[in-house]
């Protein structure tokens, strides 16, 4: 199993909506998870991080970690245009580095 | 604060040539890393240092690839001899990482390698 996964889509949501990014992990020892967010031609920008298990918000966004099921998600509220990108997933392996899922590529409906 | 600042953003060489990269991490950050990207691969880690210091390597294809950090303020990627399929986006980023806990890491522009 890969140690990040994430469904590559494309995931259409319509404006308005709420958009839900899902990622699963295989290493039962990690702590915290980052979200990042990719624009074509641009680098990834870290957007939200959660190092304990729940929900942490902000904005229009909330990430959400399950440790017990061992996935991690991101909810955008009140989707925007401004939002269609790829939303990378990444977290540390049992060697402490950051390994990145392949990204889930989100198109925002007008 | 400046960010990660990367150099050149574009490069094209011919196979064969040796090629250069060149990364400055945000001032304060005591980590640096190499991510190449393709869209077949997606983001790959390639070699991270720890206050100048190499820690893993792993990720380097082949002894073409080489990275150096002569000091906290600069690292460099080298391809020598460079070949078509080195060509990707080469992403430098940087974090400040404290002992026994996950890290943000913080992306560099990118530089958009091209091999003919």
């Amino acid at each position: 199993q890969k140690e990040v996964e994430q469904n590559s889509g494309p995931l259409s949501v319509p404006e308005g909506a709420i958009a839900s990014l899902n990622c699963t992990y295989s290493d039962r020892g990690s702590q915290s998870f980052f979200w990042y967010r990719q624009y074509s031609g641009k680098s990834p920008e870290l957007i939200m991080f959660i190092y304990s298990n729940g929900d942490k918000e902000d904005g229009r966004f909330t990430a959400q970690l399950n440790k017990a099921s061992q996935y991690v998600s991101l909810l955008i509220r009140d989707s925007q245009p401004s939002d269609s990108a790829t939303y990378l997933c990444a977290g540390p392996n049992r060697d402490d580095k950051i390994i990145f899922g392949k990204g889930t590529r989100l198109h925002i409906l007008p | 604060d400046a960010g990660v600042i990367q150099s050149p953003r574009h490069e094209v060489t011919e196979m064969g040539q040796e090629v250069t990269l060149r990364c400055k991490p945000i001032s304060g950050h005591n980590s640096l890393f190499w991510y190449r990207q393709t869209m077949m691969r997606g983001l790959e880690l390639l070699i991270y240092f720890n206050n100048n210091v190499p820690i893993d390597d792993s990720g380097m294809p082949e002894d073409r690839f080489s990275a150096k950090m002569p000091n906290a303020s600069f690292s460099t990627l080298k391809i020598q001899p460079s070949e078509p399929r080195d060509s990707a986006v080469y992403f430098c980023a940087s974090s400040f990482r404290v002992s026994g806990r996950a890290y943000e890491q913080y992306f560099g522009p990118g530089t958009r390698l091209t091999v003919t």
